[in-house]
């Protein structure tokens, strides 16, 4: 069946650090991938989407490429604040599997000032 | 704005009693999910539904029925409560799958 593998965190930087966070992905048709974040306390809400090979999604400065070669979407940001720590997770939605959108477990991330 | 609305928000159930989940939306979306978020599992999908009146297995359904019987409610059961079940479920609703997800805010069920 389809699966996500997002890397385990905890990941800890300080502020203005470079952010990479993997995530690779297992899917039967030509899947939908997204990122989602959790704030503490609440539910998830989505951050950005790529929907075909080479697209590139992006959203308060993280951006994720859709890597059909390497099924990967790894997230980055460039300069993240002490506001960015979050749970972050990985997703897919696959038209081969009903379309029922599929989880990582979750990375999460700790910005020091 | 409403969105996706779950109830209740905490519970505390005895082993082997009942209850019921709520979920709302008002987005008229056709597909609503029920996951469960454990420490280092990230969120596993329980059920999920691709309209009013279609239910569907997902990742780990057992211990759980669901309902959707209106397009704006998915209801999830337990009927027998076990331990195993303590945990925070979240209630997502998109358009389609490969749209976005709104979530709850989550329940936080503890099973003693």
């Amino acid at each position: 069946g389809d699966s996500v593998t997002q890397m385990e965190g905890p990941v800890t930087l300080s502020e203005e650090a470079f952010l990479t966070i993997n995530c690779t992905y297992t899917a039967t048709g030509y899947p939908s991938l997204f990122w989602y974040v959790q704030y503490p306390g609440e539910g998830l809400q989505l951050l950005l989407k790529a929907t075909k090979a080479d697209d590139k999604g992006s959203n308060k400065g993280f951006e994720a490429t859709y890597r059909k070669e390497t099924t990967s979407f790894h997230l980055e940001k460039g300069s993240v604040q002490v506001s960015d720590s979050a749970v972050y997770f990985c997703a897919l939605s696959d038209n081969n599997a009903g379309n029922m959108l599929t989880f990582g477990g979750g990375t999460r991330l700790m910005v020091k000032p | 704005n409403a969105g996706v609305t779950q109830t209740p928000k905490f519970r505390v159930l005895k082993t082997g009693q009942s209850m019921t989940l709520l979920c709302a939306q008002d987005m008229n979306h056709e597909y609503m999910y029920w996951y469960r978020q454990d420490p280092g599992m990230g969120l596993r999908l329980i059920h999920y539904s691709v309209g009013e009146g279609t239910t569907a297995k997902g990742e780990v359904p057992d211990g759980y029925n669901v309902s959707r019987l209106k397009k704006q409610n998915f209801l999830l059961g337990l009927e027998s409560a076990a331990p195993s079940q303590t945990s925070v479920y979240f209630c997502a609703s998109s358009y389609y799958g490969d749209t976005e997800a709104f979530f709850g805010q989550g329940t936080r069920l503890t099973v003693v």
